[in-house]
């Protein structure tokens, strides 16, 4: 079965630096893939997705993600952290063969982003 | 234009009592979707509509839940005999085109809580 898991559960950087989300999917067909982002007491909003193309993606607010196969990942960077990033993030995949789009997700990574 | 709706934003009932959530999508989204998150988990798959029918219900965890789709537009999820486990947000998601995977838009939830 499809799954994907997120190393960290929390990660706190301080403001300014390195932001490294971690996710990795198992399948042996590359799914598509996606990062959300969940602010307090909202819905999940996507930040990027990777479907075909180009392995490098770039989202809102800063962030990029690279797929890369032979690992099986999709982390989420963004070089210079802003207080606003702390939020929620969420990996996801769709296999390639659905005809649903019904999202797998991870269980998700708690930013902390400290002044 | 609007995003997904979904009422109440929160609700308190008592174990036992049964309750409806509804979930407004976006006009002209055919795809939608229910997702259960518990405190400090990812998001779980709970149904899947496409139009008035629900090919994949695979999520729904007992019998006590049910969920129907009319006009192709508005979803209510029915918790029959809540269960304090069945404490979660309840969070909808619309699609305008799964097959092609346009991403999901999700709505802020229902925060539900049973004492």
């Amino acid at each position: 079965a499809q799954s994907v898991t997120q190393l960290g559960s929390h990660v706190s950087v301080s403001e300014g630096a390195l932001v490294l989300l971690r996710c990795n999917y198992s399948s042996s067909v590359p799914p598509y893939l996606f990062w959300y982002v969940q602010y307090p007491n909202q819905g999940l909003q996507l930040l990027l997705k990777y479907t075909t193309g180009a392995t490098l993606v770039k989202g809102i607010n800063g962030f990029e993600a690279e797929f890369k196969k032979s690992e099986t990942s999709f982390h989420l960077t963004k070089p210079s952290a802003h207080m606003s990033d702390a939020a929620e993030y969420f990996c996801a995949v769709i296999r390639s063969s659905s005809n649903t789009g019904k999202l797998i997700f991870g269980q998700g990574t708690t930013l902390q982003v400290k002044p | 234009g609007a995003g997904v709706s979904q009422s109440p934003s929160n609700k308190v009932t008592e174990k036992g009592k049964d309750v409806e959530l509804r979930c407004d999508p976006i006009s002209g989204h055919t795809a939608l979707y229910w997702y259960r998150q518990r405190l400090g988990q990812g998001l779980e798959f709970l149904i899947y509509f496409q139009g008035n029918s629900a090919p994949d219900k695979s999520g729904l965890p007992s019998d006590r839940f049910s969920a129907e789709r009319t006009g192709e537009s508005v979803s209510t999820l029915t918790i029959q005999r809540t269960q304090q486990e069945d404490s979660a947000v309840y969070l909808c998601a619309s699609s305008f085109d799964p097959r092609n995977n346009s991403p999901l838009h999700f709505g802020n939830g229902t925060r539900l809580t049973v004492t």
